[in-house]
């Protein structure tokens, strides 16, 4: 199973409202991502986190906001957003342990913000 | 800086009109390519790695091959479920970490006319 799963669907949210989105794989990778992705654009690195550590942030507004509560749940915690943020936020995940053999991402449905 | 281009921008095709899509890749040491496909308003689906030139995978009617320089996508006698974004990638080695992140080419639209 290549599951990776994300709620909600879809969010529209205010800018002076707090949200967070929700992701969960239960594939025992112990690498997860963040991906933003605007129409007709690919998807853009905003996260990794490596064994429920930070890894990388890719200089994102501190109005996005990671948390990793353990190896399977990864969540983006959203404050004060701007129209710009509108997009579909998509989860990965990937194997990220010692000595294997393959890199692959595999990627959630996705949730759809849009902010007002 | 890691840099994917992929070509055409957009393919149209007859359904059994056999065709390739094309990415071109620089990157600083390759750990490994990809190949997604998208449909719209859903995230990438995950369709082949490849890690080394020369090397080839096969997937119903999808054929990825790699060379040093770029990598192919194939598609055979296709249909029109076929119809979709597909997005190449590639990942630069990072050390001693087993993570990394993607660097994605604009991507290629494929449709596929009955």
């Amino acid at each position: 199973d290549t599951e990776v799963t994300q709620t909600p669907k879809h969010l529209v949210m205010g800018m002076t409202n707090k949200k967070s989105l929700k992701c969960e794989q239960h594939m025992g990778h112990r690498a997860m991502y963040w991906y933003k992705q605007k129409a007709k654009k690919p998807p853009e690195l905003m996260f990794v986190y490596s064994y429920e550590k930070l890894s990388i942030n890719e200089s994102v507004p501190s109005r996005f906001s990671p948390e990793c509560p353990n190896s399977s749940l990864l969540n983006l915690h959203l404050h004060a957003l701007q129209p710009e943020d509108s997009a579909l936020y998509l989860c990965a995940s990937s194997p990220g342990q010692g000595g294997v053999i393959s890199y692959e991402q595999y990627f959630g449905p996705g949730t759809r913000l849009t902010v007002t | 800086e890691d840099q994917v281009t992929q070509s055409p921008e957009a393919l149209r095709l007859q359904e059994g009109e056999s065709s390739s899509l094309n990415c071109s890749y620089t990157v600083s040491g390759l750990r490994g390519l990809f190949w997604y496909r998208q449909d719209p308003g859903k995230g990438p689906e995950f369709l082949f790695t490849l890690y080394s030139a020369g090397e080839e995978k096969e997937k119903e009617r999808l054929k990825a091959t790699l060379t040093k320089k770029e990598s192919f996508l194939h598609i055979t006698a296709p249909k029109p479920e076929d119809s979709a974004t597909y997005l190449c990638a590639v990942q630069a080695f990072a050390g001693g970490t087993s993570y990394g992140k993607l660097t994605f080419g604009q991507g290629t639209i494929l449709t596929v006319h009955p």
